[in-house]
């Protein structure tokens, strides 16, 4: 079966503290993982995909294909990072396969 | 460039009726794809359109069907709503069905009393 976990609803840190947020995912096929972040009031936008391999606004994401996961890792939190995070696995050949959400993760972070 | 709009914003409707939302893409995008998110839930994909065809579909019955227009908006229609059915609908477009990134609308709310 296609699925995509975050196992946390919500994830609490104070400014300036490490964060990671979940994602593990299930996908017979060759992974494509991506995360895409919804701030408040606004839409929901691609953030960062594992293919490219970039860091956007500090974050970071791996994939561990024997883990069958793809964390998102920033090591100094902002308050502006507060928003919900959701992973996404593209499933089918080429760039056309569907996305697969996971339930999201409300990063909420304190001052 | 007002990027991907949807229309309307909210819908209230009872159950056995049909409702239509509608989409226009981002500039310069000719694939849109629909998906459904229930409270609390990520989106789920029921489907996406390109060049006025269903390309791919999600586990979504047939009383949800679309449409796509020459000048590249679409259509989603409902039929026989259920209570179930209340979601927000995110429309979403992209180039040439390449879904590497993705433009999102803010969405239709609709409930469905």
């Amino acid at each position: 079966a296609q699925r995509v976990t975050q196992p946390e609803k919500l994830l609490s840190v104070f400014k300036g503290a490490p964060v990671e947020l979940k994602c593990n995912y299930s996908y017979s096929g060759s992974p494509e993982l991506f995360w895409y972040v919804q701030y408040s009031r606004q839409r929901l936008q691609l953030l960062l995909r594992h293919i490219s391999r970039e860091s956007i606004k500090g974050f970071t994401a791996d994939l561990n294909k024997g883990e069958t996961s793809f964390h998102l890792k920033k090591p100094f939190a902002q308050e502006e990072d507060s928003a919900m995070y959701y992973c996404a696995l593209r499933t089918g050949s080429g760039n056309t396969g569907k996305l697969i959400f996971g339930q999201g993760t409300t990063l909420q972070v304190k001052p | 460039d007002a990027g991907v709009t949807q229309s309307p914003t909210h819908l209230i409707k009872t159950r056995g009726q049909q409702v239509t939302l509608r989409c226009s893409p981002k500039s310069g995008h000719d694939t849109v794809s629909w998906y459904q998110q229930a409270l609390g839930q990520g989106p789920q994909f029921i489907f996406q359109y390109y060049e006025e065809e269903e390309r791919q579909r999600g586990n979504f019955p047939d009383r949800f069907s679309g449409h796509q227009f020459p000048n590249y908006s679409s259509e989603l229609n409902v039929n026989a709503l259920l209570l179930g059915d209340s979601a927000l609908y995110l429309c979403a477009s992209s180039l040439k069905l390449a879904n590497e990134k993705l433009f999102f609308g803010s969405g239709t709310q609709l409930s469905v009393l």
